[in-house]
């Protein structure tokens, strides 16, 4: 069975100050690994898939990486608008039938709050 | 923004009762999902669909049916609503951006099963 750990559950920083979300997971056979941002009362936004080991994405202050057991969401100089729950996700390979429904498995995110 | 609108986007009932959500999409995406989130458990896939009127079970579909007569168009029917489907329900599509392949989620219907 696919699961996914995120740590911490919740996560406070002061305006500028960098850190790093963590993604632990354990899937049979890797597709892609998703991060998502979701704001209150809207559904996840899409921030970056990484597909392989030694991966890197980068979206104006998030950076993204990847190895074969974790995936970091960087996180640098932010700022509030940056408060928000941050989702990691796991998508295994295409079934044994060939029908790829591309199942993600989440994990139960990371809040972070930004203070000015 | 992948063109996906859901409705209603809230919604009380009563136990017992049958409700159905709709997601509808603009853009042709053969895949379709239904998720549910709730605190604790994170989302969860519930339904999927690869193509009009093929559909096949999540990890939480008991209580739950869908349908897909039309590209556009993925419901999802509660039967008979029960309190422990009390959640918020996304839809979400499966589609590739460039060399990004990734699931795009609707804005999410809140549903309170009385």
């Amino acid at each position: 069975e696919d699961q996914v750990t995120q740590s911490p559950e919740a996560l406070r920083l002061q305006e500028g100050e960098s850190s790093s979300l963590n993604c632990s997971y354990t899937v049979s056979g890797l597709r892609g690994l998703f991060w998502y941002r979701q704001d209150p009362g809207k559904g996840p936004e899409f921030l970056f898939t990484l597909y392989s080991a030694g991966e890197e994405k980068e979206k104006e202050r998030l950076k993204a990486t990847l190895t074969k057991k974790e995936s970091f969401l960087h996180i640098t100089a932010p700022k509030p608008e940056d408060s928000a729950t941050y989702l990691c996700a796991v998508q295994a390979p295409k079934n044994a039938g060939g029908t790829s429904y591309g199942k993600l498995t989440f994990g139960q995110g990371t809040i972070l709050t930004v203070h000015p | 923004d992948a063109g996906i609108t859901q409705s209603p986007r809230h919604k009380v009932t009563e136990t017992g009762t049958p409700v159905t959500l709709r997601c509808h999409q603009t853009e042709n995406h053969r895949y379709m999902y239904w998720y549910r989130q709730d605190p604790g458990h994170g989302l969860r896939l519930i339904h999927y669909s690869y193509g009009v009127k093929d559909t096949d079970k999540g990890e939480v579909s008991d209580g739950y049916s869908v349908s897909r007569s039309k590209t556009e168009d993925f419901l999802l029917t509660l039967e008979s609503a029960t309190s422990s489907q009390t959640s918020v329900y996304f839809c979400a599509i499966s589609a590739w951006r460039g060399t990004q392949e990734t699931q795009y989620f609707g804005p999410g219907t809140r549903l309170l099963v009385l």
